[in-house]
């Protein structure tokens, strides 16, 4: 499975944009990068994923690179409910079956009043 | 119900000890996972199962880890003779196959004294 790199720790003003960068450069061509969070004492929670475009839903934005070694996640308005530990995964596609999602140290972001 | 459903939230066993940890995966989900997760790290993958078969079970640590989902619905994690390493949250999760939004219950807490 290809590694991913992030930063381990982040701060962010409430209300204001969080982008979480994610490096993944050994990714092959049919996997997919997606995003969990887990905010304490929960379990992770499934956020966006992507291939290659663009991606935004009403949780969050993903950018890929052109050349898809590298991510960012972006929160465009974080609030304190935001703080949590954000993970970046790489894995084949969904239809794929392979099932398991390898999940590093993930980047802990706290959102500041 | 809602959503995964893991019983009981925390259980503290004697060393030595078995014990089993239930996962009530979301109606109609095909896929579940196991998870394990130490203080400070992020999530382990344990095994996945597609209807009532282990598709990977290349996570299980050693041979005192067994996990079973006979009717294709409820899984039970089961653990023989605990070790005190064996302490960590239990995580399980489920989805629908070829979706990938996985849905993380909030865990099992397992504490071996």
């Amino acid at each position: 499975d290809a590694k991913t790199t992030q930063p381990p720790s982040m701060d962010c003003a409430e209300g204001r944009a969080a982008n979480l960068p994610c490096n993944h450069s050994t990714i092959s061509g049919n996997e997919y990068v997606y995003w969990y969070r887990q905010i304490h004492s929960q379990g992770p929670q499934y956020i966006i994923h992507g291939l290659k475009n663009n991606e935004t839903n009403e949780m969050a934005s993903l950018i890929i690179t052109e050349d898809r070694k590298s991510s960012t996640l972006i929160l465009p308005h974080a609030t304190l409910r935001d703080t949590a530990v954000y993970y970046c995964i790489v894995r084949p596609s969904p239809s794929s079956n392979t099932g398991k999602l390898i999940f590093g140290q993930g980047t802990t972001l706290q959102v500041k009043p | 119900g809602a959503g995964v459903s893991q019983t009981p939230s925390n259980k503290v066993t004697e060393k030595g000890k078995y014990v089993e940890l239930r996962c009530d995966p979301i109606s109609g989900h095909t896929a579940l996972y196991w998870y394990r997760q130490s203080l400070g790290q992020g999530p382990e993958f344990l095994i996945y199962f597609q209807g009532t078969g282990a598709a990977d079970d290349s996570g299980l640590p050693n041979d005192r880890f067994f996990a079973v989902r006979p009717e294709g619905s409820v899984s039970t994690l089961k653990i023989q003779r605990t070790e005190r390493g064996d302490s960590a949250v239990y995580l399980c999760a489920s989805s629908l196959v070829g979706w990938d939004g996985y849905t993380f219950g909030s865990g099992t807490r397992l504490t071996v004294v």
